[in-house]
């Protein structure tokens, strides 16, 4: 089982509708990063937090610290979404290693 | 654009060949990674140089040499390759590797398959 876990692997969505992601992790850790995979393979760091909540335009991510839970939520979904979404996580033993979730991927038709 | 510039983007190498990936940021960041992104699995990390000094090996076998001749620059060496190495190698940079909140950046990556 991998300690870090993603649901769902796949999802598509009509353009519009309100999309969530989630991961859930069986460790203790000092940071959570989601992470946008694009079909060309760069992947670019979308948020990083440790408690609460972060938004960045139409992205929220939540995470519950106690719970071992973290969310990310697009609102008013576009096209462009569409990609892989990578949790990540810092595990307070690991000093620099992020370990990762194997991803959702994310379809949005227009 | 990340601030990460990886070369090539695509390469194609027999079990016999050398070559090298190269990774490049000029962020100012001190810390620098080698990840492998195999299909259907997760991101591995391979690597971790800070100040140019390795500071982690993930159990990588050693037909993948790196080399960080300074804070900017990120080579991956490649020998003897084997077909199962074929993956996406993902080169990543970070301010620092100490902490909890240390954002790291990732380049584009380099599609490898190995014939």
């Amino acid at each position: 089982k991998n300690e870090v876990e993603q649901s769902p692997q796949n999802l598509t969505a009509q353009e519009g509708e309100f999309i969530t992601i989630n991961c859930s992790y069986s460790v203790g850790i000092s940071a959570l990063h989601w992470l946008q995979q694009h079909p060309g393979g760069g992947i670019v760091s979308l948020f990083m937090l440790s408690s609460g909540k972060k938004k960045h335009g139409r992205l929220i991510a939540t995470i519950n610290i106690q719970e071992k839970h973290s969310s990310l939520h697009i609102t008013a979904s576009h096209p462009r979404d569409s990609a892989v979404y990578i949790c990540a996580v810092k595990k307070e033993t690991s000093g620099s290693r992020l370990t990762f979730g194997e991803g959702t991927q994310l379809t949005v038709n227009p | 654009e990340t601030g990460v510039t990886q070369t090539p983007r695509h390469l194609v190498m027999g079990m016999t060949n050398k070559k090298s990936l190269k990774c490049e940021q000029h962020l100012g960041h001190n810390a620098m990674y080698w990840y492998k992104q195999s299909a259907k699995k997760p991101l591995e990390l391979m690597f971790v140089y800070n100040f140019k000094e390795q500071t982690e090996n993930n159990s990588v076998p050693s037909r993948f040499s790196p080399e960080c001749p300074n804070s900017s620059h990120l080579f991956l060496h490649l020998h003897t390759l084997q077909p199962e190495d074929s993956a996406l190698y993902l080169c990543a940079s970070s301010q620092g590797i100490q902490g909890a909140h240390t954002e790291a950046f990732f380049g584009q990556g380099t599609r490898l398959t190995v014939v």
